[in-house]
């Protein structure tokens, strides 16, 4: 089955960065864009951007732009999310998501269980 | 950027009533672009609703979208024990494609 599996929980300080993972399985990697979105804790879903796992381009809005990178290996299917300059502010679970599209619309599903990030001194 | 505003916040509610929630856009969508996911605590958001209308697969047919415009709508028609839990509204298109969630309208038991 479909299925994205993130790397596990990181702590980090202030400054830093952190550097998580999504292995996709069950699919054609190269065919469906992986997106990220974060959910700090209490609060909605941000989204900070996508790639297309078959040429590598990448979409970041503006907020994100300049301090994530995403990045993806197609040898082992795996899309990677880096997040440089570490805030407190960024303390928050990681999903990776892959987007679906049919003529009707466009969807994500399925997500990965999610990464929780915490940035602390 | 399309910003989404969910109404109510908070949506008080007994098992077996009907859910109505709300999610307004900034501007007119294209409603090929609009969605709806359900999160329950601790676990990640649930793919309900694409395309405004289309049920994803697996999802029971007491959940339906409908809207068009800057108005869409989130409707469960008969509440059970399992669908309290908070729900996001989200469009994501555009050239280049940009994503915006609502922020979320939380169903609890009443």
């Amino acid at each position: 089955q479909v299925q994205l599996v993130q790397s596990g929980a990181e702590v980090k300080k202030p400054g830093a960065s952190v550097k998580v993972s999504c292995k996709a399985s069950g699919y054609t990697f190269s065919s469906y864009y992986i997106h990220w979105v974060r959910q700090a804790p209490g609060q909605g879903l941000e989204w900070m951007g996508m790639i297309n796992p078959s040429g590598g381009f990448t979409t970041y809005p503006q907020k994100f732009q300049g301090r994530v990178t995403m990045t993806r290996d197609t040898s082992t299917t795996t899309v990677y999310m880096e997040l440089s300059n570490l805030k407190s502010e960024d303390t928050a679970m990681y999903y990776c998501v892959r987007e679906g599209v049919a003529a009707k619309g466009y969807w994500f599903d399925p997500w990965g269980q999610g990464t929780l990030v915490t940035v602390s001194s | 950027e399309i910003v989404l505003t969910q109404s109510p916040g908070t949506l008080s509610l007994s098992p077996g009533e009907r859910a109505t929630l709300s999610c307004r856009a900034s501007q007119n969508v294209i409603t090929t672009f609009l969605g709806w996911y359900q999160q329950k605590p601790g676990q990640a958001p649930r793919l309900l609703i694409y395309g405004a209308s289309s049920r994803a697969a697996g999802i029971p047919d007491r959940f339906s979208g409908s809207g068009s415009g800057t108005d869409f709508t989130l409707t469960i028609s008969r509440l059970e024990p399992e669908d309290f839990a908070v729900y996001y509204c989200q469009h994501y298109g555009g050239s280049p494609p940009m994503c915006s969630f609502g922020q979320g309208t939380k169903l609890e038991i009443k």
